[in-house]
């Protein structure tokens, strides 16, 4: 079973550019999950789809960062205009979403630097 | 708010010793909790997932336990070896999220060979 894919796995910008990234999920997956993991701290979640609906993106700033999860399965997300404090490593997880107490599977992430 | 939090921060052992890793939560009402590896630079690993009516789960040397009512969980490693040195993460999916994890910021271990 292939597992959740994610790219570019590194990425280096400069500040203020844009950047974006793409997660495949596990095939049959509805759930579909965004984290961003600061080094040093735990993952923290940014947006959490069913489908292609959003059920919470309330730690999403909304005024740069984007996503999308169009017919469902892929999804993107997008930093516009990056900052300094975006540097991160940002993780896809996906999760059968029609079963309660699912469990949880992660891409290798991507590495993103904003210089 | 679901709070995670994870005990020691960092950890160092010798080669071949066992050990317990600390996760506590603070709203009970949980699906279950996963166990979780982490090489630097890496994505996560999942190791054991228990479910909320299940006491532990086996993985070869990897034994985790769930307390429910306590909020708490334990990862025991046992035999440690230098492979196993990574940094390890706790996540609870809690209940009326839509299977929503919160982490803790993860144990850093080191066994020294």
């Amino acid at each position: 079973e292939a597992g959740v894919a994610q790219s570019p796995r590194y990425k280096i910008i400069e500040k203020r550019q844009s950047v974006a990234f793409w997660c495949n999920p596990i095939s049959g997956h509805a759930t579909l999950y965004w984290y961003q993991q600061i080094l040093g701290q735990g993952p923290k979640l940014l947006i959490q789809f069913q489908n292609n609906g959003v059920v919470d993106d309330s730690q999403l700033p909304k005024d740069r960062f984007s996503a999308e999860r169009l017919k469902g399965v892929d999804s993107t997300l997008k930093i516009q205009p990056a900052k300094l404090e975006d540097s991160a490593v940002y993780l896809c997880a996906s999760s059968l979403g029609d079963v309660r107490g699912a469990e949880a599977f992660f891409g290798q992430g991507t590495r993103l630097t904003v210089v | 708010k679901q709070e995670v939090t994870q005990i020691p921060a960092a950890l160092s052992v010798p080669e071949g010793e066992n050990l317990v890793l600390n996760c506590s939560f603070t709203d009970s009402a949980i699906y279950n909790l996963q166990w979780f590896r982490q090489d630097p630079g890496k994505g996560l690993t999942s190791l054991l997932l228990i479910q909320s009516s299940q006491r532990e789960q086996t993985s070869g040397r990897l034994n985790a336990s769930l307390d429910k009512s306590s909020g708490r969980s334990t990862l025991y490693i046992a035999a440690s070896q230098p492979g196993d040195s990574a940094t390890y993460l706790c996540a609870v999916n809690l209940k009326g999220t839509g299977n929503q994890f919160y982490f803790g910021t993860g144990t850093s271990l080191t066994v020294i060979p």
